[in-house]
């Protein structure tokens, strides 16, 4: 594709719902993170794929949070029973190997936790 | 103070003019990345620079980096308004390439 796409682009939930976030990086890029931003703050990394398997999940704040990465290609981040400080924007990068190259952002997911 | 701190938190400047931000980190990098965030949400990719690398130019952009104090710099000349965003530097050390961003300068460029 063109760039990295996210879907949907906003999404307001009840608290306590699931929601499940979708990115589609860059074709051929290896490399595929997460990070979520608050309002008028900076970003905060939740989980890095290199293919498939997620070497480091450090980030991701609590059990509710997962990600999982299929075919080395689309990721989905799921956030369980969600809270009203989950709410932020969910930005997704990919590069073509490692952290050491350009990433490339796609545009967010708005999520609002009423 | 988090790796990849910036400052100042914020910048307003008239169009024309130089605008200088700063990155401080706290541990040894392999290289650091400077991105902008426009008014909305992606971020868009800067510049690049190494860790043996003291310099480095791209356009109007001039990015420093200086591992004794672990600080690097970015200079923005002839600014515009259309530089007006937010300026992230991104980290990134480790074995496994742990990324970390900063918590970003707002740029302001006033027509």
């Amino acid at each position: 594709g063109a760039g990295v796409s996210q879907s949907p682009s906003n999404k307001v939930t009840e608290k306590g719902k699931d929601v499940e976030l979708r990115c589609d990086p860059i074709s051929g890029h290896t490399a595929l993170y997460w990070y979520r931003q608050s309002l008028g703050q900076g970003l905060e990394f939740l989980i890095y794929f290199q293919g498939n398997s997620a070497p480091d999940k450090s980030g991701l704040p609590s059990d509710r949070f997962s990600a999982e990465r299929t075919g080395g290609s689309v990721s989905t981040l799921t956030i369980q029973r969600t809270q009203q400080e989950d709410s932020a924007v969910y930005l997704c990068a990919s590069s073509a190997r490692s952290s050491w190259d350009e990433q490339f952002f796609g545009p967010g997911t708005r999520l609002t936790v009423l | 103070s988090q790796q990849g701190e910036e400052d100042p938190q914020a910048l307003s400047i008239q169009e024309g003019e130089n605008a200088t931000m700063n990155c401080s980190y706290k541990t040894s990098i392999n290289n650091l990345q400077w991105y902008r965030q426009n008014s909305g949400r992606g971020l868009v990719h800067l510049i690049l620079i190494r860790s043996n690398e003291r310099e480095k130019h791209s356009g109007r952009l001039r990015v420093t980096l200086d591992t004794s104090k672990k600080s690097s710099s970015l200079l923005i000349t002839a600014s515009r308004a259309a530089d007006t965003a937010s300026y992230f530097c991104a980290t990134y050390s480790g074995g496994y390439q742990k990324v970390t961003f900063g918590t970003g300068t707002k740029l302001q460029v006033i027509p």
